[in-house]
């Protein structure tokens, strides 16, 4: 079973700082996902990524798949309150159907 | 607003009790899932359906039940839970199976068993 691991587990910070969440795990993984989750509502994927050492960039928010594709990074430059939420990473391996996600970072952007 | 639904959004049972939550996607996927979030745990995959015939049980008491009548429903039947089976349960959606494909989510149930 692939474990995923995200550091740090909470995270607050004030509006116009920047923050980076980390997703590590010891097994490779054909692709990796990040999701966010708002309160009472299910997650929502913001990007995949699927080659080793790609950087993906989503307005604000930077991934950046590690070279051996064991791990992730997602960064928030000039955090807005609306970033608020819970930060997912999920893989699976190139010969698994199942997704395996981490548990999550919570990031509290305060006005 | 995903393109999956789910109801009822809050639901308390007894152990007693006999529900069933039930999930609907608008997105003409092949492919529909069950998960369990749990505070402060990953999302754990509970079921996968694919072209209406369950290819995932993983590991799953028999209190719950999937059921997949058709590509655009799904349910879960529950049945004699116990107090540790209270958590959000999630259902989602995609084109394949493959993880490669973007699954989408509805928004949960929350289950509280008492």
């Amino acid at each position: 079973t692939q474990l995923l691991e995200q550091s740090p587990q909470f995270l607050s910070i004030q509006e116009g700082e920047n923050l980076t969440v980390y997703c590590n795990s010891s097994s490779v993984f054909s692709s990796l996902q990040w999701y966010r989750q708002e309160p009472g509502e299910g997650p929502v994927l913001l990007v995949t990524v699927v080659t080793g050492g790609e950087v993906k960039k989503l307005k604000r928010l930077t991934f950046q798949f590690g070279d051996a594709r064991k791990d992730s990074s997602l960064h928030i430059t000039a955090a807005q309150t609306g970033d608020t939420g819970l930060y997912l990473c999920a893989g699976a391996a190139s010969n698994d159907y199942k997704l395996s996600f981490g548990a999550g970072t919570t990031v509290t952007v305060r006005a | 607003e995903t393109g999956v639904t789910q109801t009822p959004r809050h639901l308390v049972m007894g152990m007693t009790n006999k529900k069933s939550l039930k999930c609907e996607q608008h997105l003409g996927h092949n492919a529909m899932y069950w998960y369990k979030q749990s505070a402060k745990k990953p999302l754990e995959l509970m079921f996968v359906y694919s072209l209406e015939e369950r290819v995932e049980n993983n590991s799953v008491p028999s209190r719950f039940s999937p059921e997949c009548p058709n590509s655009s429903h799904l349910f879960l039947h529950l049945h004699t839970l116990q107090p540790e089976d209270s958590a959000l349960y999630l259902c989602a959606s995609s084109q394949d199976r493959n993880p490669s494909y973007e699954q989408y989510f509805g928004p949960g149930t929350r289950l509280t068993v008492t």
